[in-house]
């Protein structure tokens, strides 16, 4: 079956320092892939579109300078969280299709992001 | 802007009973529709998928959908503990994104 992979499971940085977020598809290719975030006890929310070769797609309300997504390969998308606040504090999850727009989505196992 | 409404819950069952998860869609040209379960902290695993109007089995899970009244359901039959999660009713139509629904949070009483 799809398999999206997500590293690191975990991470905690300090105030102001960037983070990155890996998202791969181990067994499919993915021209677009989803990221989320979600806050305890909270529902899922989309932060953005990643789209293979082009600007990602960022939902309303979503700073694209804070958080930056790069998709550069069909089976890799990143998510940078710069200059971190601890507001910042969330699990993100990314997912991405194997197939066409009719499939689900897969999620990758998220990142909890903990910002002192 | 497309919608879907889920009850947030908690739904509490007893355990070996039927537990009925429900959700309706604003979208009238919704194509696909998903089950999945999301346990604390942890991210959302597909469960159901339905395309067609009716009844879709698996094991001891369920799922019906009503395009007509735009109302799609899960149910989840000889209740268990482990099944204690939240569960998201997922609707697409057509393009890549996914609309979820927040999440009825299901509890089963031992």
């Amino acid at each position: 079956g799809a398999v999206v992979s997500q590293h690191p499971s975990w991470v905690i940085c300090k105030s102001g320092t960037s983070v990155k977020i890996e998202c791969r598809s181990l067994d499919f290719q993915a021209t677009t892939m989803f990221w989320y975030r979600q806050f305890p006890k909270q529902s899922l929310m989309l932060m953005a579109t990643s789209n293979e070769g082009s600007k990602a797609t960022y939902e309303q309300g979503v700073e694209k300078d804070k958080f930056l997504i790069n998709h550069a390969s069909l089976t890799l998308s990143t998510l940078t969280v710069t200059s971190a606040h601890p507001e910042d504090s969330s699990f993100y999850i990314c997912s991405a299709r194997n197939r066409g727009t009719d499939s689900p989505l897969h999620f990758g196992n998220g990142t909890r992001l903990t910002v002192t | 802007q497309k919608e879907v409404e889920q009850n947030s819950g908690p739904l509490s069952v007893p355990e070996g009973a039927i537990a009925s998860l429900n959700c309706t869609y604003s979208d009238r040209v919704s194509q696909s529709f998903f089950w999945y379960r999301q346990y604390s902290g942890k991210s959302p695993e597909l469960i159901m998928s339905i395309y067609s109007n009716g009844d879709k089995e698996d094991g001891r899970f369920t799922a019906q959908l009503n395009k007509a009244s735009q109302y799609v359901s899960l149910l989840i039959r000889d209740s268990q503990p482990s099944d204690s999660a939240t569960y998201l009713c997922a609707v697409g139509a057509g393009s890549y994104q996914l609309t979820f629904g927040k999440g009825t949070k299901l509890s089963v009483i031992p």
